[in-house]
């Protein structure tokens, strides 16, 4: 079974530096995608950032990029320019692409504070 | 409306009673899940619908029924719950192509607190 793994429970950023928050996990399979969810407090988890393990290039989105390391299972995000919008619960999760693989595994989450 | 939504946003009940949550996705999505989400734990997938059928249950209590009377809509029966089974409760959809299923996108939740 898949596991991802968030070592980091909570973070804290000052107002436009950068952070890097910590994902790994655990696979056999060699196709899957990867996220990152954001949770703001009491609001709706959104999609930050997808990956697809076949794609050698990191996702960006704006001021989030990834650090994809298929071989050392890593998937870290980076957050530039820190805002303090950005103060939520974040969730690494996977997924793999195998036609009956649609679940989602999530990892236990980092809280990010951002200090203004 | 727009997205995924669920109703209602917070719930108490005792344990005695019976209640329904309520998720409606205005995606044009044909797969929907419900999650629970409990302090200091990941979050737990309970069930999974493709098309209407259920594909997925996650070993969950028979106090927990789900229904999925079409594609966009979706219902968590309640009933005997425990206090332990207070947490929020999410839902999602996503849209299920060729084999392969897409981002899913989630609702806002319904906080429940069982007495």
């Amino acid at each position: 079974a898949q596991t991802v793994t968030q070592s980091q429970p909570e973070m804290s950023v000052q107002e436009a530096e950068t952070v890097t928050l910590s994902c790994t996990y655990d696979t056999s399979e060699s196709d899957y995608y990867l996220f990152w969810y954001k949770q703001p407090p009491s609001r709706q988890m959104i999609l930050v950032i997808r990956q697809e393990a076949y794609k050698q290039q990191n996702a960006t989105e704006n001021r989030f990029s990834v650090n994809f390391q298929k071989a050392a299972k890593s998937f870290s995000l980076k957050i530039s320019d820190s805002q303090l919008g950005d103060a939520a619960m974040y969730f690494c999760a996977y997924r793999s692409r195998m036609e009956y693989g649609n679940k989602l595994v999530f990892g236990a989450g980092t809280i990010l504070r951002v200090k203004s | 409306e727009t997205g995924v939504t669920q109703t209602p946003r917070h719930l108490v009940m005792g344990m005695t009673n019976k209640k329904s949550l309520k998720c409606e996705q205005h995606l044009g999505h044909n797969a929907m899940y419900w999650y629970k989400q409990s302090a200091k734990k990941p979050l737990e997938l309970m069930f999974v619908y493709n098309f209407k059928e259920q594909t997925e249950n996650n070993s969950v209590p028979s106090r927990f029924s789900p229904e999925c009377p079409n594609s966009s809509h979706l219902f968590l029966h309640l009933h005997t719950l425990q206090p332990e089974d207070s947490a929020l409760y999410l839902c999602a959809s996503s849209l299920w192509v060729a084999g392969d299923q897409e981002t899913q996108y989630f609702g806002p939740g319904t906080r429940l607190l069982v007495l």
